[in-house]
């Protein structure tokens, strides 16, 4: 498995701001994703962050509201931008590396918004 | 498009019980992958298990074991001996070409 970490691990934040969330990789991999868990929710997927290009989003979710950044193989960044109360979620990177077929989670950014 | 189906939304045992949490998944897709993933009260999210379609093979890791059965599309888990430090939330996923799709969760509370 890949050690990640999230940075930072949560944070309260008024409404109308944004919130940059970190996810850095101890080792390339190919695929970078993030996801959102809404208060006693499932997991959704927001997108799939791709090195050396933009992100692909999922139905629902758009660019100006999460921009996501991928400069290299073993970072990213997901901001949560114009945040309100709706957002308050745990936020999750995950990744997958080459020939795993499997994706492992970093520990979440825990955000509240107020 | 594919589906995870959690029928389960909490159980509660007692130690030392066993358990088992269902999982039904729906794809027209012949290669995929299932996993089992953990959420302790903490918040993140461990890696229990992976199964690709093509292997039916049951597996058992100490306590726990796993049920997986395409003629019925579940892959159902169980805890042997349950202890308290299995009190969680389980997620049950399929991928299909790293688009990964994860049921409801079951929130499991062993009970001293």
């Amino acid at each position: 498995s890949a050690v990640i970490s999230q940075k930072p691990s949560r944070d309260i934040c008024q409404r109308g701001t944004s919130l940059t969330i970190q996810c850095q990789v101890d080792s390339q991999v190919t695929m970078m994703f993030w996801y959102r868990q809404q208060p006693g929710q499932s997991l959704t997927l927001i997108a799939t962050a791709n090195q050396g290009s933009e992100a692909t989003y999922e139905s629902g979710f758009v660019i100006d509201k999460f921009p996501i950044s991928r400069p290299n193989l073993t970072f990213s960044t997901l901001t949560v931008s114009n945040m309100s109360p709706e957002d308050s979620s745990i936020y999750l990177c995950s990744v997958d590396r080459v020939g795993t077929n499997t994706q492992y989670f970093g520990p979440g950014t825990r955000l509240t918004v107020l | 498009a594919q589906k995870v189906t959690q029928a389960q939304t909490e159980i509660s045992v007692v130690e030392k019980e066993d358990v088992t949490l269902d999982c039904v998944y729906e794809t027209r897709d012949t290669t995929y992958y299932l996993f089992w993933y953990k959420q302790p009260p903490s918040g993140e999210l461990v890696f229990l298990i992976r199964r690709n379609s093509f292997d039916e093979q049951n597996e058992i890791s100490g306590r726990y074991s796993w049920n997986f059965q395409k003629s019925t599309s579940s892959f159902n888990f169980t805890i042997t001996a349950s202890q308290v430090v299995d009190s969680a939330v389980y997620f049950c996923a399929l991928s299909v070409a790293n688009d990964m799709r994860f049921g409801a969760g079951t929130r499991l509370t062993v009970k001293p």
